[in-house]
């Protein structure tokens, strides 16, 4: 079964950091570029970051750039995203996607991991 | 940067109807325009990519159309799953923009 799964969401004080982790399987991870994407409680859906297949390109929204960095490891089927110097704005369901081969569209999501930013 | 603006923010439609929503982008941008569903505490699901290539495994009563600036994106009969909220989608200079979403709600 194609699955991505993500792990390492949790509660963390304004200024600290954090490292997502998203464990893919039933799939030839290091043929895939991959993303995660953020969904603040109640709201829509924000595209944060991407990766090629080989790491050769890498993109952020402006909202993250400079404080988040993604980052993969084909040989354990793994994305990451390291997130520092986090803020208030930065609360969110993060989720990885798999971006469609042939298609700028994400075919398959993660079930995401709840980051909270609070004092 | 373009921006995506989706209608109606929400919907309410009796099961059998034909629910229509738009998208309107700010500039030009062909074909590259998705649309996925979202139910409550779930994930995302991709049903047209492309602006209408129906993603394997979706029913065929989803249907998107448009290319340009314009695109729809239509449920042909309502079903109470169908219940959820809307996205489009569409990238463009290395980034992607999601529109604000519409709920669909049952009458």
């Amino acid at each position: 079964e194609v699955q991505l799964v993500e792990s390492g969401g949790g509660l963390v004080k304004p200024g600290g950091s954090l490292r997502l982790s998203c464990a893919a399987s039933g799939f030839t991870f290091s043929s895939y570029s991959m993303n995660w994407v953020r969904q603040a409680p109640g709201k829509g859906l924000e595209w944060v970051s991407s990766i090629s297949s080989s790491s050769s390109y890498i993109y952020y929204a402006d909202s993250v750039k400079g404080r988040f960095t993604i980052s993969r490891d084909n040989a354990k089927n793994s994305l990451y995203l390291q997130m520092n110097s986090l803020r208030a704005e930065d609360t969110a369901v993060y989720y990885c996607a798999r971006e469609k081969v042939g298609a700028d569209a994400f075919d398959i999501w993660g079930q995401g991991t709840m980051v909270t930013v609070s004092s | 940067d373009i921006q995506m603006t989706q209608s109606p923010s929400s919907l309410s439609a009796s099961v059998g109807d034909r629910v229509t929503i738009t998208c309107q982008a700010s500039q030009d941008i062909s074909n590259y325009l998705n649309w996925y569903q979202q139910k409550p505490g779930k994930a995302p699901k991709l049903l047209i990519y492309d602006a209408s290539n129906l993603e394997t495994g979706v029913p065929s009563r989803f249907s998107g159309s448009g290319s340009g600036t314009d695109f729809t994106f239509t449920i042909s009969s309502l079903q109470p799953e169908d219940i959820a909220t809307y996205y489009c989608q569409q990238y463009d200079n290395l980034m992607y923009t999601f529109g604000q979403g519409t709920k669909l709600e049952i009458k």
